[in-house]
């Protein structure tokens, strides 16, 4: 069964840590995503990747860098995370843009900062 | 991309069809109509999608009108399990949109026992 597998679960971090979320598919997926879901705001587009190394901005980018030095694995960064961070994250990848097939999303991990 | 209504929560019975509207009155030509599903806790759940036909496949059966400005989501026999919010996501085939999925705020559907 193909997969989109997210590092944690719950995780909790402190005001001014440096966090690392990772993402890991096993679908050979050209394109990965990241997202976060808040109550009231649904989901909201942080930064996407399309190929090995390369990246382009969300909707919400700002607090947020990201990672893709593998095609499977896709790291969002917090550099200095906030409690306005605490959120919900959840990865996404799937097939190149040339062709279509559906997004296949991770579990989520629900990070709080404190 | 085109902008969605949805409403915000709907009831079903057990056993009974859901059908789930939503309103896309400026799809363009070239965007195809996606449904999700996310059930409570988890990620979103790719359900079906379509352009212009009607598509039905082991989940869910998806109608879109002739005009394209609008389309329905049938799931034949709700259960329990089918308690989640739906979203449906016009989303631009190619072009330089690298697949990307803009999410409203979808239909909470609540299946009753």
């Amino acid at each position: 069964d193909v997969k989109v597998t997210q590092s944690s679960r719950y995780l909790v971090k402190r005001t001014g840590e440096k966090v690392f979320l990772e993402c890991v598919q096993d679908m050979d997926h050209e394109n990965m995503f990241w997202y976060r879901q808040d109550p009231g705001l649904g989901l909201r587009l942080i930064y996407f990747s399309y190929d090995v190394k390369m990246k382009e901005k969300g909707d919400i980018p700002e607090g947020y860098s990201v990672s893709r030095e593998k095609k499977e694995r896709f790291s969002l960064i917090l550099e200095s995370a906030s409690t306005n961070q605490t959120s919900m994250y959840l990865c996404a990848s799937s097939l190149n843009r040339g062709r279509w097939y559906g997004y296949t999303f991770g579990s989520g991990t629900r990070l709080t900062v404190v | 991309d085109a902008k969605t209504t949805q409403p915000p929560s709907m009831d079903c019975a057990e056993g009974r069809a859901a059908n789930l509207p939503c309103n896309h009155s400026t799809i363009s030509g070239n965007e195809y109509v996606y449904w999700y599903r996310q059930i409570h806790s988890q990620g979103p759940q790719y359900i079906i999608h379509g352009l212009k036909n009607n598509e039905t496949n082991e989940m869910a059966s998806l109608i879109i009108t002739e005009d394209r400005k609008s389309s329905t989501l049938i799931l034949p026999h709700a259960t329990l399990r089918d308690t989640a919010v739906y979203y449906c996501i016009p989303r631009d085939a190619g072009g330089t949109s690298y697949g990307k999925l803009t999410f409203g705020q979808g239909t909470i559907l609540t299946v009753h026992p």
